[in-house]
């Protein structure tokens, strides 16, 4: 069965400095890979996906995410971050033909300090 | 209404009581899914319905946990005879399709809470 890792839980960054969130996958194949962003009493957000082709995705709010086969990897990235970007940040991998049935990581939360 | 709509958003239960959680989902959205948020475990998958096919139920944890969705449109999820680790947030997706073509949008979730 497919699995995610995120092995950060708890990240801190000033404002204006680069951020990188890792995520790990386990999956046989080629999986389908989300980013999603949760903020304090909001709903769960899309933040970009990967499902085929360029491995360097663009997501909103300024966010990327490389998808690196051979590391099973595929990690978020953001070059300047803003306040506004403190939120908990989910990796999910869903499995080809069946990309309903996603697997959460555990989440990442970003704090921002001014 | 705009966006998916879950009700209650917080329900506080006694041990051994049943309860129903439910979702509306985005008009015209045929996918709906439901996940559970526990305190450090991250999102896990319960349920899925795609139109009138057969619903994908492996992730419901025991045989307390129940859903169905009336008329393809409003779910709910029913928890029989709860336990204090039900408590957790339980969350409703849909999507107009498969998640390649589009994406699963989420409601606010109902936080349930067994004493």
């Amino acid at each position: 069965a497919q699995s995610v890792t995120q092995p950060d839980i708890h990240i801190t960054v000033s404002e204006g400095a680069s951020l990188e969130l890792r995520c790990n996958y386990s999956y046989g194949a080629t999986p389908y890979l989300f980013w999603y962003v949760q903020s304090p009493g909001q709903g769960l957000q899309l933040l970009l996906k990967y499902f085929s082709g360029d491995t360097l995705v663009q997501g909103i709010k300024g966010f990327e995410a490389e998808f690196k086969r051979s590391q099973s990897s595929f990690n978020l990235r953001k070059p300047s971050v803003h306040w506004s970007d403190a939120a908990e940040y989910f990796c999910a991998v869903g499995i080809t033909g069946t990309a309903s049935k996603l697997t959460f990581g555990t989440g990442t939360r970003l704090q921002v300090t001014l | 209404g705009a966006g998916v709509s879950q009700s209650p958003s917080n329900k506080v239960t006694e041990k051994g009581k049943d309860v129903e959680l439910r979702c509306d989902p985005i008009s015209g959205h045929t996918a709906l899914y439901w996940y559970r948020q526990s305190l450090g475990q991250g999102l896990e998958f319960l349920i899925y319905f795609q139109g009138n096919s057969a619903p994908d139920k492996s992730g419901l944890p025991s045989d307390r946990f129940s859903a169905e969705r009336t008329g393809g449109s409003v779910s709910t999820l029913t928890i029989q005879r709860t336990q204090q680790e039900d408590s957790a947030v339980y969350l409703c997706a849909s999507s107009i399709g498969h998640l390649r073509n589009t994406e699963a949008f989420f409601g606010q979730g109902t936080r349930l809470t067994v004493v």
